[in-house]
C-alpha cells in the first residue's frame, strides 16, 4: 500500500491566489512526522514545513501552512499569496517513529505547480 | 542555504570508470542518505548510515559502494556504472533518532549531484 497519496501531478494557480496541495497518509504508528518540500529545476529539495503528529496546532511557514487533519490522514499544503518562483515539484513525505523504521523516508509522488502571471 | 554540501555538481562518466561523490554536514546528525531520483520521479532511497554503520541498503546493485569515513563525511563510490544510472543523486542528513521535537525530526537534502553516465 502507498504510505504517501499525492493525487494532482499538476496545479495551476494564478500570481498572488492561495492554492492548496493535496496529501494523504497511511501509518499505523502513534508517532510520525509529515514534511513538504520544495524541488525547483535546479535540483535541490529544499524543506519547507513539518507536523509532527503529537503537535496539536497546525504548522505554519510564512507564506506555508500545513493543514492537518489527524483523523482523516490528510496534510496538505497550502500556499498563500503565490508568486512566481513558487513554480516547482512539491513532495509531500512522511517518517514514522519508530526505531527500526525512522530513517526509512517515504515521498509521495509529487504535484507540480505552476504560478502563473 | 543548504548546511549539506554535495561535490560534484555535475559528473559525466564512461562506464569503465571509477569516481565518487561526497557529501559532508556539519549539524551534528547521525544518520545520512543516498537519494537517487530520476527526472520526474520522487526520490528513492538507496542507503542510511546511522551512526556511521549501514543500516538500510535498499537492494542497491554493488557497483554503487556507500562509504561514511565519520559522522560527517558520506562518500558513494562509482564503478562501471550503466547509462541507466544516469540522474540526480541526492545527499541528506538527519538526527537519528525520534528527538519528539518538531524541528528536530527534519531531514536535510544537499543540492545534488548531476550524474550522467556515457
Amino acid at each position: 500500500a502507498q504510505k504517501i497519496t499525492q493525487t494532482q501531478p499538476g496545479m495551476f494557480v494564478q500570481e498572488k491566489e492561495a492554492v492548496t496541495l493535496d496529501c494523504t497518509y497511511d501509518t499505523s504508528d502513534q508517532s510520525y512526522g509529515l514534511f513538504w518540500y520544495k524541488q525547483p529545476s535546479s535540483g535541490e529539495m529544499i524543506f519547507l514545513i513539518y507536523q509532527g503528529s503529537y503537535d496539536e496546532q497546525n504548522a505554519t511557514e510564512g507564506r506555508y501552512s500545513l493543514n492537518f487533519q489527524k483523523a482523516r490522514k490528510s496534510a496538505n499544503l497550502v500556499i498563500s499569496a503565490s508568486q512566481l518562483g513558487d513554480s516547482a515539484m512539491y513532495f509531500c513525505a512522511m517518517r514514522e517513529g519508530l526505531i527500526y523504521n525512522f530513517n526509512k523516508f517515504y515521498f509521495g509522488s509529487g504535484t507540480k505547480l505552476n504560478v502563473k502571471p | 542555504d543548504t548546511e549539506v554540501t554535495q561535490t560534484p555538481k555535475h559528473l559525466v562518466m564512461g562506464m569503465t570508470n571509477k569516481k565518487s561523490l561526497k557529501c559532508e554536514q556539519h549539524m551534528g546528525h547521525r544518520a545520512m542518505y543516498w537519494y537517487k531520483q530520476k527526472a520526474k520521479k520522487p526520490p528513492e532511497l538507496m542507503f542510511v548510515y546511522s551512526y556511521e554503520k549501514l543500516s538500510i541498503n535498499e537492494s542497491v546493485p554493488s557497483r554503487f559502494s556507500p562509504e561514511c569515513p565519520n559522522s560527517s563525511l558520506l562518500n558513494l563510490h562509482l564503478h562501471a556504472l550503466q547509462p541507466e544510472d544516469s540522474a540526480l543523486y541526492l545527499c541528506a542528513s538527519s538526527h537519528s533518532r525520534d528527538t519528539k521535537i518538531s524541528s528536530g525530526n527534519t531531514i536535510y537534502f544537499g543540492e545534488g549531484s548531476w550524474l550522467t553516465v556515457v
